[in-house]
């Protein structure tokens, strides 16, 4: 069965120092991997997506199918980016996701 | 569009108590999902609803279930209530059950 493993439950970075949220998944087929963020007293919403290959918010994530891992990095965090975000799965077939348990992360000023 | 809509937003109920939830999807969406997120925990998919009928579900019992209405609402029931039933409960609207998710808020269940 798939799994999502996001070994941080809490990440706490100094505003401009880089971050990365480590993701990584189980899974036999071909998934497709994405990263929600959910900020505070907000709904979760897509960050993004491995096949689109797209900088969002400075954020980038690039799918290493060798090391299971989908990690998500920036290079200088900013005050505004302290959320909670969630790496997720898709399954070759369907379109249910399986969530990681989700990293807190906070910048500090 | 103010977005997939959820009601109510907070809720009580006690043991065996049945419930139900409600989801309107983002407008020109017709697939509806639902996950249940436990506190500390992400969110887990129970199951999702297309053309009105239940077209993937997770590993949940079948106290849980649901329903699509044709204007593509949609309602989580849940049946014979356990205290391990409390959680954030998660409905998700896509364009023909596509790969991207737009969620609602939340409904968030008490079960005392």
């Amino acid at each position: 069965a798939q799994r999502v493993t996001q070994p941080e439950k809490l990440l706490s970075v100094f505003k401009g120092a880089p971050v990365e949220l480590k993701c990584n998944y189980s899974y036999s087929g071909s998934p497709e991997l994405f990263w929600y963020v959910q900020y505070s007293r907000q709904r979760l919403q897509l960050l993004l997506r491995h096949i689109s290959r797209e900088s969002i918010k400075g954020f980038t994530a690039d799918l290493n199918k060798g090391e299971t891992s989908f990690h998500l990095k920036k290079p200088f965090a900013q005050e505004e980016d302290s959320a909670m975000y969630y790496c997720a799965l898709r399954e070759t077939s369907g379109s249910r996701l399986t969530f990681g348990e989700g990293t807190q992360l906070t910048v500090n000023p | 569009d103010a977005g997939v809509t959820q009601s109510p937003t907070h809720l009580i109920k006690t043991r065996g108590q049945q419930v139900t939830l409600r989801c309107s999807p983002k407008s020109g969406h017709d697939t509806v999902s639902w996950y249940q997120q436990a506190l500390g925990q992400g969110p887990q998919f129970i199951f999702q609803y297309y053309e009105e009928e239940e077209r993937q579900r997770g590993n949940f019992p079948d106290r849980f279930s649901g329903h699509q209405f044709p204007n593509y609402s949609s309602e989580l029931n849940v049946n014979a209530l356990l205290l391990g039933d409390s959680a954030l409960y998660l409905c998700a609207s896509s364009p023909g059950q596509g790969r991207f998710l737009y969620f609602g808020p939340g409904t968030r269940l008490t079960v005392l």
